[in-house]
């Protein structure tokens, strides 16, 4: 079976802190892990994709098999970067997405 | 379209009521599917369509809930005899492709059942 955790239901951080939103996930092969996002009032969307080993929006995430974590870092956070962030994987060779309960991140002034 | 789209985005219904749920994906997009967010959870995956063929419904909850895609565009998600532990959002996402293709997510359609 596979599960995707995210501890953290709320994280809030000021304007210019770094943000960590923690992912850890069980599964037996190897998986695919994604992070989508959610901006107020907006459709769900892609951020990014562990595959693609690419920087959005000043976000990064690296896999970590051995900890089974995909966490999503950001150095700077941005007042625009509140959202709900949803941790994501997809089995090898499968295609639905389990995700997880979600983060809801609010960034002060 | 610009995106997946869904409607209606709001259907309030009564307990027992049978509803339909419209889904219009992305032109060309192969795969599409469906998922059910309840409040405060992510979403949770109901069933996929590769074209009209639904190839997992693994996730459909009971059999009062039916999925269908007849010519491989538009799905209709249907639950009969709605009960209240049916409320949540209903998602549909589509991609160019099953495996690992970002799905793109329409906006939801909200189901409430009183």
């Amino acid at each position: 079976a596979q599960r995707v955790t995210q501890p953290e239901k709320l994280l809030s951080v000021f304007k210019g802190a770094p943000v960590e939103l923690k992912c850890n996930y069980s599964y037996s092969g190897s998986p695919e892990l994604f992070w989508y996002v959610q901006y107020s009032r907006q459709r769900l969307q892609l951020l990014l994709r562990h595959i693609s080993r690419e920087s959005i929006k000043g976000f990064t995430a690296d896999l970590n098999k051995g900890e089974t974590s995909f966490h999503l870092k950001k150095p700077f956070a941005q007042e625009e970067d509140s959202a709900m962030y949803y941790c994501a994987l997809s089995g090898n060779g499968d295609y639905k997405l389990s995700f997880g309960a979600g983060t809801t991140v609010t960034v002060r002034a | 379209g610009a995106g997946v789209s869904q409607s209606p985005r709001y259907k309030v219904a009564k307990r027992g009521q049978d509803v339909a749920l419209r889904c219009d994906p992305i032109s060309g997009h192969v795969s599409l599917f469906w998922y059910q967010q309840a409040l405060g959870q992510g979403p949770e995956f109901l069933t996929y369509f590769q074209n009209e063929a639904q190839l997992d419904k693994s996730g459909l909850p009971s059999d009062r809930f039916f999925a269908e895609r007849p010519e491989g565009s538009v799905s209709t998600l249907k639950i009969q005899r709605t009960q209240q532990e049916d409320s949540a959002v209903y998602l549909c996402a589509s991609s160019t492709q099953g495996g690992s293709q970002p799905q793109h997510f329409g906006d939801g359609t909200r189901l409430s059942i009183l």
